[in-house]
C-alpha cells in the first residue's frame, strides 16, 4: 500500500523558493498509471491543484501557478518534488502531495505546513 | 476566472439526509467534468470518497453517494452519523490537464 510523506523547511523567507519533497514508500515512482500530485490548502480555505507529474515526466500545472512552479521526480529516491519561485505570504499554505491514478486521488500524504515571513 | 461553488455550511440532524452540491461557473456540471468528492476532518489530509461522479472507494460508507443534481454535481448523506461532522470538497476536471476545488462545505450533525 502506497504512502506518501512530505518533507521541507516550514519557514520561507518572501520572494525566495520554497521546496518540498514527498517520499513514496510501498510502490515504485517509476511504475506507471500514476500521476504524482501536489495540492495546497491555505489556512482556513479550500484546497487548491497545485500540478502533477506523471511517471514519465510529463508534468501539468495550475494555469495560475505555471510560471513559479516544477515538479520534479528522482526514482533513485523514490521521490518527487515541488519548487514554487518567488514566495509571498499569499504563498503560506498546507502542503499536500498525493496520487493520481486517473480516476481517483489517493492516498494523501499528512500535508506540511509551510510558512512565507520575514 | 472559473469558480467552483459549494455551499459555505449545512446543517444535518442525526439520522437525516443531506446532499452537498458542486457548482461550476461555466455552467451546468457534467460527467466530463469527472467529480471528485473529498471528507476532511480537523487536523486531518482529505480522503477520498466519490470519484468520477458516482463511485465509492472500498472504504466509502453506503450511506455516501454522488450524482448530477440539476447541473451540479452532488453528494448525499442518508442516515447522517456523528462521526460525518467534517469539511466535504468537490474537485471537478476542466480539461487539458486543469483541476479546481470547491471552497468546501462544512457539515455540522446537530
Amino acid at each position: 500500500q502506497v504512502q506518501l510523506q512530505e518533507s521541507g523547511p516550514g519557514l520561507v523567507k518572501p520572494s525566495q523558493t520554497l521546496s518540498l519533497t514527498c517520499t513514496v514508500s510501498g510502490g515504485s515512482i517509476s511504475s506507471g498509471g500514476y500521476y504524482w500530485t501536489w495540492i495546497r490548502q491555505h489556512p482556513g480555505k479550500g484546497l487548491e491543484w497545485i500540478g502533477y507529474i506523471y511517471y514519465s515526466g510529463s508534468t501539468y500545472y495550475n494555469p495560475s501557478l505555471k510560471s513559479r512552479i516544477t515538479i520534479s521526480l528522482d526514482a533513485s529516491k523514490n521521490q518527487f518534488s515541488l519548487k514554487l519561485n518567488s514566495v509571498t505570504a499569499a504563498d503560506t499554505a498546507v502542503y499536500y502531495c498525493a496520487t493520481y491514478n486517473s480516476n481517483w486521488f489517493d492516498p494523501w500524504g499528512q500535508g506540511t505546513l509551510v510558512t512565507v515571513s520575514s | 476566472q472559473t469558480v467552483v461553488t459549494q455551499e459555505p455550511s449545512l446543517t444535518v440532524s442525526p439520522g437525516g439526509t443531506v446532499t452537498l452540491t458542486c457548482a461550476s461557473s461555466t455552467g451546468a456540471v457534467t460527467s466530463s467534468f469527472y467529480p471528485n468528492w473529498f471528507q476532511q476532518k480537523p487536523g486531518q489530509a482529505p480522503r477520498a470518497l466519490i470519484y468520477n461522479t458516482s463511485n465509492k472507494h472500498s472504504w466509502t460508507p453506503a450511506r455516501f453517494s454522488g450524482s448530477l443534481l440539476g447541473g451540479k454535481a452532488a453528494l448525499t448523506l442518508s442516515g447522517v452519523q456523528p462521526e460525518d461532522e467534517a469539511e466535504y470538497h468537490c474537485l471537478l476536471y476542466y480539461g487539458a490537464d486543469n483541476w479546481i476545488f470547491g471552497g468546501g462545505t462544512k457539515l455540522t450533525v446537530l
